[in-house]
């Protein structure tokens, strides 16, 4: 059953805590992204990554890191430094390649709640 | 930077309808067009997208029409049923490296 998958589904931090948002795709994907949604908003590109080794900064990385360091995986940690980190996070994938820009393909998204 | 323009914002409709949707982007460009669904509590599905060199596509009862001399493309949903009731989202290219600048979205509620 192939697709992109996010865990967990709801999460609770208290302030100051770190937490790590978990994303795994077996799309055989090269890019992937996380995006932060808040409630009666869009989307918005947190960090996303090309290939394996390299990511780059989206329009709101401010308190967030990632690491992408297997093709399948592509994990988000929110760090004490994110001042309003209470929302819901989607990751996506994406084929690469010389026809252009690939459709992305989202994940169930991980809520959450900071205490 | 690039930005897109989506309206309404919420969409009532009654069952059996249309709904229309529409992005105006800034981008010049942008060459791919997707539009989004968006249930409750999960993550957003692509519905249908657009490429720059053709006008317009359908799937069913959906289609999505591109003008890119005003720089607009529309989501057209034809005989609606309740279960299109969502939070529908278009997006485009921005900035290259494969990314997409979303829409802030349309609540849309299909009336029994």
């Amino acid at each position: 059953d192939g697709g992109i998958t996010q865990s967990p589904k709801y999460l609770f931090r208290k302030e100051g805590q770190n937490v790590t948002l978990s994303c795994e795709q077996n799309l055989n994907h090269d890019a992937m992204y996380w995006y932060r949604q808040d409630p009666g908003q869009g989307l918005r590109l947190i960090y996303y990554s090309q290939i394996v080794n390299d990511f780059q900064k989206g329009d709101i990385a401010e308190g967030y890191s990632v690491s992408r360091e297997k093709k399948e995986s592509f994990p988000l940690t929110v760090t004490s430094a994110q001042k309003n980190p209470t929302a819901f996070y989607l990751c996506a994938s994406s084929a690469t390649g010389t026809s252009g820009l690939g459709t992305q393909y989202f994940g169930p998204g991980t809520r959450l709640t900071v205490l | 930077g690039e930005n897109v323009e989506q309206h309404p914002s919420t969409l009532s409709v009654q069952e059996g309808d249309s709904a229309v949707i529409k992005c105006t982007y800034s981008d010049s460009a942008s060459n791919y067009f997707p539009w989004y669904k968006q249930e409750l509590g999960k993550g957003p599905q692509l519905i249908i997208d657009i490429r720059s060199n053709v006008g317009e596509k359908k799937d069913q009862r959906i289609a999505v029409t591109l003008n890119k001399t005003a720089k607009h493309f529309s989501l057209h949903i034809t005989e609606t049923q309740p279960e299109d009731s969502a939070v529908y989202f278009c997006a485009f290219p921005a900035g290259g490296g494969n990314k997409l600048t979303f829409g802030t979205g349309t609540q849309l509620k299909v009336e029994l």
